[in-house]
Parts: structure tokens; C-alpha cells; sequence
């Protein structure tokens, strides 16, 4: 079946522009991750969502950075006047139900340049 | 803190050599484990995890590895690499209180030679 969709794949973004990364995860999972990636480094967490409830924001680096999934499938991370310092691989990941030992299946990722 | 240390950044080796990619983590995250590789421009892929039970983990393309309480480690290991293998590896941890966000390693690059 399909697996986790990220678009658009790459963005490159002026600084101080919007941007908004979309996610589709597999039909159907509960829970819906973020993660942000810098060049060279693991993952970090952004945020959480199990349905449509945003349980876990704790992740956001600032409030430039805002999270939703309002019907419970597809989710929209959007930055507000990006910085350069944005600039890194978001990745999104979901998970069929909410019990941590379940595998979380992760996009490829949207690639954001800020210049 | 709840961390996950990836004590090598690159690891060179030939091809069917063994390797092993060390991981070492705090004790606030120790209650599941994972190793997940990443492909050049693609999203992360579950080796294994350990979750309970039998330390001795077995995963995909015959990776295996080891929880240790003890040494709070939980490295990876490979009898016999192929270059397929190359990839970046990341080693993550997740506690059970937390809805599941994993906690991650810096990865450690896997680059094996002919």
C-alpha cells in the first residue's frame, strides 16, 4: 500500500517569505509525527498529533512554527518568516495507533532552503 | 536529560568486513529502543527495536543488536557488510509516558569500500 507522502519534496523559500509542508500518512493511522532534521544530525521531535488533537507541541522551536491536521488525516506545517536557521529536512511520520512500541513510518521528507 | 549518543560520526569499512555502530543512552529514555537506516534522499526505515524480553535483537537485511542494561548500550551489528549497506544510521529511543516521539541519535554514516 502506499506509504507516508510529503510535498512539495524540495523549497527553497526567501527569507522572511511563508511556507507550508504538506503530509499524507498512511490511510487510516491515528498518530502523526514532525520531525525536523538539520544537515548532519538526527531528527528532532516538532510535534505530535493523535487524530485531529495536537497533544504535543513541545518541539516548535518558536511560534513562527504551526501545526494542524483538522479533519484527522492530513497535516500542514506551516513556518511564518522563515529564517535561515530553518533551513532542513522536515520529515513526517504517523503510526497506526497511539501504543508507543508501534513502528512509526516515515516521508521522504521536504527538503526547506532558506536564502 | 533524556539523550541517545552516537559515539562514531563515520564509519569506513570493506566490504564483508563486520561492523558494529555503537550506541549508548540515558537512562530517561531507555524504555524502547530503535535503529532506523536513511537512504540518500529518502525518509528513515526500521531496522529492528527492542521493546522487551530477549536482548538479542534481530532486524532486517541481517542486522542485529544488543540491549545492555548494564553498559546502557544497544549497538548495532552486521557480520558481513555490503555496499548496499551504505547509509546513514540513526539510533533512537522513546519513553512510554510520551505518545511515542522518538528521541534521536546524530546518526552515524556508514560507508563501505570494495
Amino acid at each position: 500500500g502506499a506509504g507516508v507522502s510529503q510535498s512539495p519534496r524540495y523549497k527553497v523559500a526567501k527569507r522572511g517569505q511563508d511556507v507550508a509542508l504538506r503530509c499524507d500518512p498512511i490511510s487510516g493511522h491515528v498518530s502523526l509525527f514532525w520531525y525536523q532534521q538539520a544537515l548532519g544530525q538526527g531528527p528532532e521531535f516538532l510535534t505530535y498529533f493523535q487524530n485531529e488533537a495536537q497533544l504535543d507541541k513541545s518541539g516548535l522551536p518558536s511560534d513562527r512554527f504551526f501545526a494542524e491536521r483538522p479533519e484527522g488525516s492530513v497535516s500542514t506545517l506551516k513556518i511564518q518568516r522563515t529564517q535561515q536557521e530553518d533551513s532542513a529536512v522536515y520529515l513526517c511520520a504517523s503510526s497506526l495507533v497511539r501504543d508507543p512500541r508501534r513502528e512509526q513510518y516515515f516521508g521522504p521528507g521536504t527538503r526547506l532552503t532558506v536564502t | 536529560a533524556q539523550s541517545v549518543t552516537q559515539l562514531d560520526s563515520q564509519v569506513p569499512v570493506f566490504e564483508e568486513a563486520p561492523v558494529e555502530l555503537r550506541c549508548n543512552y540515558s537512562s530517561s529514555v531507555s524504555v524502547y529502543l530503535f535503529w532506523y537506516v536513511q537512504y540518500p534522499n529518502q525518509g528513515l526505515q526500521l531496522l529492528l527495536k527492542y521493546l522487551s524480553g530477549s536482548t538479542l535483537v534481530k532486524g532486517i537485511n541481517g542486522f542485529e543488536a544488543e540491549f545492555n542494561k548494564s553498559q546502557t548500550s544497544f549497538h548495532l551489528r552486521k557480520p558481513s557488510v555490503h555496499i548496499s549497506d551504505t547509509a546513514e544510521y540513526f539510533c533512537a529511543g522513546k519513553r512510554d509516558n510520551q505518545g511515542g516521539k522518538l528521541i534521536f541519535g546524530q546518526g552515524t554514516e556508514l560507508s563501505v569500500k570494495p
